[in-house]
């Protein structure tokens, strides 16, 4: 049973616009929640996360958004350039080891920036 | 500033083979993991450990086995390779339970 959901495999969007990319959880014990980006042969890097005690938190152009009651969370990018293409994952922690037991990822999604 | 390095980055196994991916870090972190990425899978925990000494299964930790003997150091067997076993592996660090730094990943093909 998938405990983080991103439910969207691709989304394209023009360059300049705002790109959203959602994720959902099931595991109300996660308290902790990231986004990571991948490029081709490269290991995944860090670009945000934020507590289950905040609703929000933004990072230049980048903002994720979390809604506990909807165990719903989101990544805002705007706005959208070429070199945001890649696949982001969404990760949770906490969860019944408290975390120390590993993040749990999404499938992730892959954000193809258009010209 | 090498961060997280994996040794080898591509391999082909033949079934029934064994071999040992490494991964070694530098910036002194307690936490170290294993990862598997399979197309339209994600990423899926293999093991794991909290320290030197210590380790732990994870999601998908049947046909492995690890070692923390170094801090630095955190090795991943394969006994006896199988196909269901070729995936991109990749290995994390952390120095607290939020957030790791990864490796760049072993490609692994079992024939």
């Amino acid at each position: 049973d998938q405990q983080v959901k991103q439910n969207s495999p691709s989304l394209s969007v023009q360059e300049g616009r705002i790109s959203i990319l959602n994720c959902d959880y099931t595991n109300s014990m996660f308290d902790y929640f990231l986004w990571y980006k991948k490029y081709p042969a490269e290991g995944p890097t860090f670009l945000i996360s934020i507590s289950s005690i905040k609703d929000k938190n933004e990072d230049g152009r980048f903002t994720v958004f979390l809604n506990k009651s909807a165990k719903h969370l989101s990544l805002h990018i705007v706005p959208s350039q070429p070199g945001d293409s890649a696949v982001y994952f969404c990760a949770a922690s906490g969860g019944s080891g408290g975390g120390a037991d590993g993040l749990t990822f999404g499938k992730g999604t892959h954000l193809i920036i258009q010209p | 500033n090498a961060g997280v390095t994996q040794t080898p980055k591509f391999r082909v196994l033949k079934t029934g083979q064994s071999m040992t991916l490494l991964c070694a870090q530098d910036m002194n972190h307690e936490y170290m993991y294993w990862y598997r990425q399979d197309p339209g899978m994600g990423l899926r925990l293999i093991h794991y450990s909290v320290g030197e000494g210590t380790t732990a299964k994870g999601e998908v930790p049947d046909g492995y086995n690890v070692s923390r003997l170094k801090k630095q150091n955190f090795l991943l067997g394969l006994e006896s390779a199988a196909p269901s076993q070729t995936s991109v592996y990749f290995c994390a660090s952390s120095w607290t339970i939020y957030g790791y730094t990864f490796g760049s990943g072993t490609r692994l093909t079992v024939v």
